[in-house]
C-alpha cells in the first residue's frame, strides 16, 4: 500500500526559531498533500492543502506567513513553522492521496511532535 | 455547529462486549465517509470506508444513513487491542480534503 514518510518524528526547539517538517510519498506521486495539526484530546484540524508547483491553500485562521509550505516535487512537501512560540507546540501530521488506489487512499505520515520551549 | 460531530466518550467496556459509535455530519454534499482509528500519539489509520448499503469487515460493521446524515460503527466481541480513538471522517463532493470528527475514545477492559 501507499506509504507516506514524515520527518522528524519529534523536535524540541527554542522560542523564536524555525522548524522544517518533511512529508514524502515513498511509492506514489502526490500532486496534493495535506497538513494537519492536532492539539491534545482534540481532533485533526486541516491547516493547509499543499499543491505541487503552486501556492498552498490555507484554511481560515491559519497564518500563511507563519506556516510556510513548499511542494516542489510530486513526492515532497515541507512545512516550516517560522518564529515558533510555545503555543505552536502540537502534533503535526501530513497526508497524501494515492489516486490510483480504489479505496480512496488517503495515507498519513507518522506525525511530528513539536515542542517549543 | 461542527461539520462532523461525535460523542467524545470515553467509553469503557469489558472485553467481549459489543460497542457502537455514532457520528453526524452537517454538509449534505458529503459524498465519502470513513472510520479511522488513532492510537495514542500516533497517526490515524483507515479502519474502513462506509457505504450506503452498509459494510462489514470481520468484527466491524459500518452503516450510513444519508437521509439522517448519520454514520455508525459497531464493534462486536471487542478485544483489548481495540482500545483507541475512533475518528469519523467525511469528504465533501468537489473538495479533496477530509473533515474529521473529534473522535470517540474507547477503552476495552480485561
Amino acid at each position: 500500500g501507499a506509504v507516506v514518510s514524515q520527518h522528524p518524528s519529534w523536535v524540541i526547539c527554542k522560542s523564536g526559531t524555525s522548524v522544517k517538517i518533511e512529508c514524502r510519498s515513498l511509492d506514489f506521486q502526490a500532486t496534493t498533500m495535506f497538513w494537519y495539526r492536532q492539539f491534545p484530546k482534540q481532533s485533526l484540524m486541516l491547516m493547509a492543502t499543499s499543491n505541487e508547483g503552486s501556492k498552498a491553500t490555507y484554511e481560515q485562521g491559519v497564518e500563511k506567513d507563519k506556516f510556510l509550505i513548499n511542494h516542489a516535487s510530486l513526492t515532497l512537501s515541507t512545512l516550516t513553522v517560522t518564529s515558533a512560540h510555545p503555543e505552536d507546540s502540537s502534533f503535526y501530521i501530513c497526508s497524501a492521496r494515492d489516486e490510483t488506489e480504489t479505496n480512496y487512499g488517503y495515507t498519513f505520515g507518522s506525525g511530528t511532535r513539536l515542542t517549543v520551549v | 455547529r461542527k461539520e462532523v460531530e461525535q460523542d467524545p466518550g470515553p467509553f469503557n467496556v469489558p472485553e467481549g462486549a459489543t460497542v457502537a459509535f455514532n457520528c453526524t455530519y452537517s454538509n449534505s454534499a458529503s459524498q465519502s465517509f470513513f472510520w479511522y482509528r488513532q492510537d495514542c500519539r500516533k497517526e490515524p489509520k483507515l479502519l474502513m470506508s462506509v457505504y450506503s448499503s452498509g459494510n462489514e469487515d470481520g468484527r466491524f460493521t459500518a452503516q450510513l444513513n444519508r437521509a439522517s446524515q448519520y454514520i455508525s460503527l459497531l464493534i462486536r466481541d471487542s478485544k483489548l487491542s481495540d482500545s483507541a480513538t475512533y475518528l469519523c471522517v467525511v469528504n465533501v463532493r468537489g473538495a479533496q480534503k477530509l473533515v474529521f470528527g473529534q473522535g470517540t475514545r474507547l477503552t476495552i477492559n480485561p
